[in-house]
């Protein structure tokens, strides 16, 4: 089944201490999308791929990099969490077209400790 | 810029149908509106998604108003799995490959028996 893939599901991290998930898609999907989710919060986008082209939301911090180096791949980097970026973190994937809907991964749930 | 406004929470009993009102004020021309379902430790699930008048499925039907001011996430005879969080989001596209998400801040709809 073409699906959307986090790895890993959980993942423990140090205050400071770099970190990266990881998002695979089957779907060969052109938009590739990393939300950070807190509890009880709706999804927040932090940036977009629309194929190679890398779209930051204003208020996402500088703490927060990504990198998609195919179609099928997207990667976030936290390069120093801090205890406020615990959270679960949702990739999507959507196609090119205006009605195209999103596609989501189960979430990777982040602790710093 | 549209911003969308949902009920916090709802209650429902197994069998009833459930309505769920989004307000989107600014809504342009080109946005469209998707409803998104979300289980606890899950990504949210796509369930329906309008332009205007009225979209059916085989889960859920989308009622759009000719000013498109707002948009009802119909549920019928909902069942205890039905119990989740059900978000509403506008899309937008801006120029180029540019999207902005404004996506509401979720309404819990607890299904009793």
């Amino acid at each position: 089944d073409a699906m959307v893939i986090q790895n890993p599901r959980y993942q423990v991290t140090q205050f400071g201490k770099p970190v990266t998930l990881s998002c695979s898609q089957t779907l060969n999907h052109n938009v590739m999308y990393w939300y950070q989710q807190k509890s009880s919060q709706a999804p927040k986008l932090l940036f977009h791929y629309y194929d190679k082209d890398f779209n930051n939301e204003a208020d996402t911090p500088d703490n927060f990099q990504s990198r998609r180096p195919n179609t099928s791949f997207c990667f976030l980097d936290i390069r120093s969490p801090g205890l406020g970026d615990a959270a679960m973190y949702l990739c999507a994937t959507s196609g090119k077209g205006e009605t195209d809907t999103q596609y989501f991964g189960p979430g990777t749930r982040l602790t710093v400790l | 810029l549209a911003k969308t406004t949902q009920p916090i929470s709802m209650d429902s009993y197994e069998g009833q149908e459930v309505n769920i009102t989004c307000s989107h004020n600014n809504i342009a021309t080109n946005d469209y509106i998707t409803w998104y379902q979300q289980f606890p430790s899950q990504g949210p699930r796509f369930i329906i998604q309008g332009y205007k008048t009225k979209v059916t499925n085989e889960v859920a039907s989308l009622f759009i108003p000719a000013d498109r001011k707002s948009s009802t996430l119909s549920l019928p005879r909902v069942s205890l799995s039905d119990t989740a969080v059900y978000y509403c989001l506008v899309v937008i596209f801006g120029a180029g490959n540019n999207r902005k998400l404004i996506w509401g801040l979720g309404t819990s709809l607890a299904v009793n028996p």
